[in-house]
């Protein structure tokens, strides 16, 4: 089955600085990869997602990569705010007869004013 | 924030129960995908339904159940409870059987097994 693995598991950055969380798959035939932030106490939001036939894509000051030969896609965070605080999650997604997300284990993002 | 509910927002239980938990999908949604997340960890694919059958399953043992009402709403059924079994329980409602799809979550269950 598919295996997600994903880095750092904690990262702190000072406000107005980026953020960088790194993910790696392992099932080829996976085609979409969502990122979901959850704050504490509350569920997992989809922040923003990425296709395979797409190389990149940006929303804002989120921006999410993909490499589809290494098999590894990254979430980009600009100019961080204390309110990007939380634990985010990459998934990846094989569709098919069943459409289940696998997860990463979380990043724990802090952003310090 | 979605359109997706669950109820209860927290129950405790001791070893050797049973719990119902409850889902409603977004409206227009027909597939519900249940997730258990560890305190620490994220979430691990229970198993998934699709127009009331259940549509594949992840590694967890018969004594996780569930149903798929006509309107898509949804239960999670666990017998037996384990102390193991303490953790945050999320459903997520999309709108395919499996093709490439959006699921959004609902804000989960917090389970206590005592």
């Amino acid at each position: 089955g598919e295996n997600v693995e994903q880095h750092p598991s904690t990262l702190s950055v000072q406000e107005g600085d980026s953020a960088v969380i790194k993910c790696t798959y392992s099932d080829s035939a996976s085609n979409y990869f969502p990122w979901y932030k959850q704050e504490l106490g509350k569920r997992p939001q989809l922040i923003i997602d990425i296709r395979s036939n797409v190389g990149e894509k940006k929303d804002q000051r989120i921006a999410v990569t993909l490499n589809k030969t290494a098999k590894h896609f990254s979430l980009h965070i600009t100019e961080t705010q204390p309110e990007d605080s939380a634990v985010y999650f990459c998934a990846s997604y094989r569709g098919s007869t069943l459409g289940r997300l696998y997860f990463g284990r979380g990043t724990q993002l802090t952003v310090w004013p | 924030e979605t359109g997706v509910t669950q109820s209860p927002t927290h129950l405790i239980k001791t070893r050797g129960q049973q719990v119902t938990l409850r889902c409603s999908s977004q409206s227009g949604h027909n597939t519900v995908s249940w997730y258990q997340q560890a305190l620490g960890q994220g979430p691990q694919f229970i198993f998934q339904y699709y127009r009331e059958e259940e549509n594949g399953r992840g590694n967890f043992p018969p004594r996780f159940s569930g149903l798929q009402f006509p309107n898509y709403s949804s239960e999670l059924n666990v017998n037996a409870l384990e102390l193991d079994d303490s953790a945050l329980y999320l459903c997520a409602s999309s709108n395919s059987g499996g093709a490439l799809e959006t699921q959004y979550f609902g804000p989960g269950t917090r389970l206590l097994v005592l």
